[in-house]
C-alpha cells in the first residue's frame, strides 16, 4: 500500500517564477492538505481540499492556490515566487469524514534564488 | 486561538535512558493532540494521538505520552531511548475553529533528540 507521495524531491526556482508541486494521496483517503514547514519551524497549514473544493485556509496569500482532482491527487502552485517561499512543502491526506489522522508525504524541498 | 509549545529546542539522552519530549496547549474545549516525528530530509511520521479516553497514550516504536488536562500538557515518552530514535519530534493539536473533526494541525516548533551511545 502506497502512503503519500509527493514531486518533485527538490526543485530549484527564481524569484518572480512560478512553480506547481504535485500530490497523490494515501489509498483510501480523499481529504489532502498541503502544509509549509521553513526552516527549523514547524509545519504551517495553507489549505485543505475535499471533493476537489478548497475547504480550509490558512494564513497564505493568494498567489498560494490549489487543485484537486477527480482521483484525490492534489497540485499546489505558487505564483510570483518570493525568496521567503524557500521552504518543505509537505502534503498530507485523511479519510474526510472522521477524526482519522493526517499522513504525511516525503515534502518538496523548495529553493527560491 | 489554539496552540502549542514546545519548551525545549533540544533534548539530550542517553542511549537507554527514559526520555521525555514536553508539549503543552492551549485550546478552547477538548483537544485532539499528535506527536509525529520527522528524520533529516523526510516527511512527518505519525507516532501517536489522543482524541478521548486514556490518558495514558501508546504509539509506534514504544513511544507513549500522557495528557494531563489539569497542566494542560501532552509529554511524549520512552522507557528506553535508542539512538535510532534521534529526529525532530513534532507536537501538534487539532485546530477546531473549522469544526470539530475537520480542522487542520496546528504545530509545535518541534524538539531535536539527540541519543548518545
Amino acid at each position: 500500500d502506497a502512503g503519500v507521495t509527493q514531486s518533485p524531491t527538490h526543485l530549484i526556482k527564481t524569484r518572480g517564477q512560478q512553480v506547481t508541486l504535485r500530490c497523490s494521496p494515501k489509498s483510501g483517503h480523499d481529504t489532502v492538505s498541503w502544509y509549509q514547514q521553513a526552516l527549523g519551524q514547524g509545519p504551517q497549514f495553507i489549505f485543505q481540499y475535499y471533493e476537489e473544493e478548497e475547504r480550509q485556509r490558512g494564513n497564505f496569500p493568494d498567489r498560494f492556490s490549489g487543485h484537486q482532482f477527480p482521483n484525490y491527487s492534489s497540485e499546489l502552485n505558487v505564483n510570483a515566487l518570493l525568496l521567503g517561499d524557500s521552504a518543505l512543502y509537505l502534503c498530507a491526506s485523511r479519510s474526510g469524514g472522521s477524526t482519522d489522522t493526517q499522513y504525511f508525504g516525503p515534502g518538496t524541498r523548495l529553493t527560491v534564488l | 486561538a489554539q496552540s502549542v509549545a514546545q519548551p525545549e529546542d533540544q533534548v539530550n539522552v542517553a542511549e537507554g535512558n527514559p526520555l521525555t519530549v514536553k508539549c503543552t496547549y492551549s485550546v478552547s474545549g477538548n483537544p485532539y493532540l499528535f506527536w509525529y516525528v520527522q528524520y533529516p530530509n523526510r516527511g512527518l511520521q505519525f507516532l501517536l494521538k489522543y482524541i478521548t479516553g486514556d490518558n495514558l497514550v501508546k504509539g509506534s516504536y514504544g513511544f507513549e505520552a500522557e495528557f494531563n488536562k489539569s497542566q494542560t500538557s501532552f509529554h511524549l515518552k520512552k522507557p528506553s531511548a535508542l539512538v535510532s530514535d534521534s529526529a525532530l519530534y513534532f507536537c501538534a493539536v487539532r485546530d477546531i475553529n473549522y469544526g470539530g473533526s475537520q480542522g487542520n494541525l496546528i504545530f509545535g516548533k518541534g524538539t531535536k533528540l539527540s541519543v548518545k551511545p
